[in-house]
């Protein structure tokens, strides 16, 4: 079992820039979200996804963020333009359904000058 | 979801048990109680959830008292790898929020020699 995986781990852009992070989920797991962590605000769910489809996007800060989930097994979340505001560690996790527990990969670390 | 209140730091010596206490007075009948860990610089960890029986696996054990309106994780023989932050979360279990996990504060846990 290889767990989530996300790539990159570690990410430093210049503000403006567009900003991809991606998220492979178990196999075999339908559910799958993206949390947010900063020292000010803890950990904050931005979006999740049933079956690839969107459920809640609540938690997106605003329209520069967009989380796309074109199959079962990949997962990108976008920023476009970024904002020094926007560095934080990306959590992404999934799940074998939405009343499972969550599994989390390990973060990129987003750093935006 | 419930809001849950934690103490913000705790510690324990090597070998003795841990004991983590959570308040969720407002929990409904429909809202588990789970429990997460964050080691530094790693995603968050699944540890344990329950309704309203106790539970036991491998890593802890869960007492929630009869009125459901705290509850206790207990990790009977704490290792210096068990310091992380430990969170307690109020999850709906059905009905439009299901799959939503918050996270709050936590309580920091620190396993000395």
């Amino acid at each position: 079992d290889a767990g989530v995986i996300q790539s990159p781990r570690h990410e430093v852009t210049e503000m403006g820039q567009e900003v991809t992070l991606r998220c492979k989920p178990i196999s075999g797991h339908n559910s799958l979200f993206w949390y947010r962590q900063t020292m000010m605000r803890g950990l904050e769910l931005l979006i999740y996804f049933n079956n690839n489809v969107p459920i809640d996007d609540s938690g997106m800060p605003e329209d520069r963020f967009s989380a796309k989930m074109p199959n079962a097994s990949f997962s990108t979340l976008k920023i476009q333009p970024s904002e020094p505001r926007d560095s934080a560690v990306y959590f992404c996790a999934s799940s074998f359904n939405l009343g499972s527990p969550l599994h989390f990969g390990n973060g990129t670390r987003l750093t935006v000058t | 979801d419930a809001k849950t209140t934690q103490p913000t730091s705790m510690d324990c010596a090597e070998g003795r048990a841990a004991n983590l206490p959570c308040n969720h007075s407002t929990i409904s009948g429909n809202e588990y109680v789970y429990w997460y860990r964050q080691i530094h610089s790693q995603g968050p960890q699944y540890i344990i959830h329950g309704l309203k029986n106790n539970e036991t696996n491998e890593m802890a054990s869960l007492i929630i008292t009869e009125d459901r309106k705290s509850s206790t994780l207990i990790l009977p023989h704490a290792t210096l790898r068990d310091t992380a932050v430990y969170y307690c979360i109020v999850r709906v279990g059905a009905g439009t929020s299901y799959g939503k996990l918050t996270f709050g504060q936590g309580t920091i846990l620190t396993v000395h020699p």
